[in-house]
């Protein structure tokens, strides 16, 4: 399996603009999740999902901020519009089924730099 | 009480030392503690993990202690070598909603 796929790998754009990071989890796992990393932050949980409903969306920091996963094999986290605050590392990760509890998988990133 | 606190925020080790990176928790309801290793441009991967009911479990050269009555658990990197410099995160999840709180974790740097 190819592990989680995020794309694209690095984003620039300017303040006010929209963004849309994607991400494919491994086939077969039930749960995803979008991190946000930065250096002040670490690691937060914004949002996740299983078997493609939204589960707890509490750490989306607001509305600017939406996450969809339409089908088992995609999900897509956009802003709009973009401020230069939002620059981080966003991760997806995936996760088999609850029998793999705090077992996340993860992707390699989108490294997002707001202009 | 979601919260996973973690120190050091960096550690400098000579090699063959033994890191030590602490975690605490205050929510009781975790009954899951993973520990996640970071390399530069790459995404955190599970590295090792404990559940509450046992105080000691070891892979390799990684150890974790976990100390329930205080509510702190740690990573003990027994002769640590420069390959082992990445950031670790300690981290905590519930088995009733499945998502893991992360602490904000530490830069390991094993000087050769």
């Amino acid at each position: 399996d190819a592990g989680v796929i995020q794309s694209p790998r690095h984003e620039v754009t300017e303040m006010g603009q929209e963004v849309t990071l994607r991400c494919k989890p491994i086939s077969g796992h039930d749960y995803l999740f979008w991190y946000r990393q930065t250096m002040m932050r670490g690691l937060e949980l914004l949002i996740y999902f299983n078997n493609n409903v939204p589960i707890d969306d509490s750490g989306m920091p607001e509305d600017r901020f939406s996450a969809k996963m339409p089908n088992a094999s995609f999900s897509t986290l956009k802003i709009q519009p973009s401020e230069p605050r939002d620059s981080a590392v966003y991760f997806c990760a995936s996760n088999p089924s609850s029998g793999r509890q705090g077992e996340a998988f993860f992707g390699q990133g989108t490294r997002l730099t707001v202009v | 009480q979601q919260q996973v606190k973690q120190s050091p925020q960096s550690l400098i080790v000579q090699k063959g030392g033994i890191p030590i990176i602490n975690c605490a928790y205050e929510n009781t309801a975790f009954d899951y503690f993973p520990w996640y290793q970071q390399f530069p441009g790459k995404g955190p991967a599970l590295l090792i993990a404990i559940r509450p009911d046992v105080s000691e479990k070891k892979e390799g050269r990684f150890t974790i202690s976990f100390n329930k009555s205080a509510k702190q658990f740690s990573l003990h990197i027994m002769d640590s070598q420069p390959g082992d410099s990445a950031t670790y995160f300690c981290a905590a999840s519930m088995n009733r909603d499945d998502k893991i709180i992360f602490g904000k974790g530490t830069r390991l740097h094993i000087l050769p």
